[in-house]
């Protein structure tokens, strides 16, 4: 299985930026995706999920109302768009699945994508 | 929110056992999974629902839960072992997954 990030860089507070992250190996389709950041030097901290279907998603407190996640099944991607962009979103963004279920352990990760707020 | 306490730091000499513990109000009704994160590197699943170990986990590491505490246990530790331990849970009543704080394993 590989998973791979795409599209972060550095961006201006209060602007939008759109990552992606496709999956090869697996039957995309069938499974919920993640997605997890860190912050230099912090912990790991989880950011959203949406479900295999894309029927159903859920997101951390920090991010509702400015983050929105996505998927398109026939392209075998998962994006998170991000909009209002603060300073501490900086952060490297990991995208993870693992399980139809949403409440599945994600075991497969990428390397993450970095986004730069500043 | 929901919240799962660590502790900052673990040292332990080689051959030695590492204990880390997770703790968290409600995670005696929860499942626990744990990650090795070594520098530079995506976070790594080395124990699953409780207990349960992937195929490139060793057997000197594992996973136990009593009332609200999960505790990954790392016998005969080696300097490979180091690095940043997660516990995390799916919290049901916010529908949100938690990570815990993060234990640095150093390996004396």
């Amino acid at each position: 299985v590989q998973v791979v990030e795409s599209g972060g860089g550095v961006v201006q507070p209060g602007r939008s930026l759109k990552v992606s992250c496709e999956v090869s190996g697996l039957t995309f389709k069938n499974y919920a995706m993640n997605w997890v950041r860190q912050a230099p030097g912090k912990g790991l901290e989880w950011v959203a999920v949406i479900s295999y279907d894309g029927s159903s998603e859920y997101y951390a407190d920090s991010v509702k109302g400015r983050f929105s996640v996505s998927r398109d099944n026939s392209r075998d991607t998962v994006y998170l768009q991000m909009n209002s962009l603060r300073v501490d979103d900086t952060a490297l963004y990991y995208c993870a699945s693992g399980s139809k279920m949403v409440r599945g352990v994600p075991i497969y990760w990428g390397p993450g994508t970095l986004v730069n707020v500043s | 929110s929901y919240v799962l306490t660590q502790p900052p730091s673990v040292s332990v000499a080689p051959g030695q056992t590492a204990r880390i513990t997770c703790e968290g109000d409600n995670l005696k009704n929860q499942v626990a999974h744990w990650y090795l994160q070594r520098p530079g590197q995506a976070p790594v699943v080395v124990v699953y629902d409780n207990v349960d170990r992937l195929s490139a986990t060793p057997d000197r590491v594992s996973g136990s839960k009593s009332g609200n505490t999960a505790t990954l246990t790392i016998g005969g530790v080696e300097a490979g072992d180091e690095g940043d331990y997660y516990c995390q849970v799916w919290d049901n009543v916010s529908d949100q997954w938690v990570f815990g704080g993060g234990t640095k394993l150093t390996v004396l």
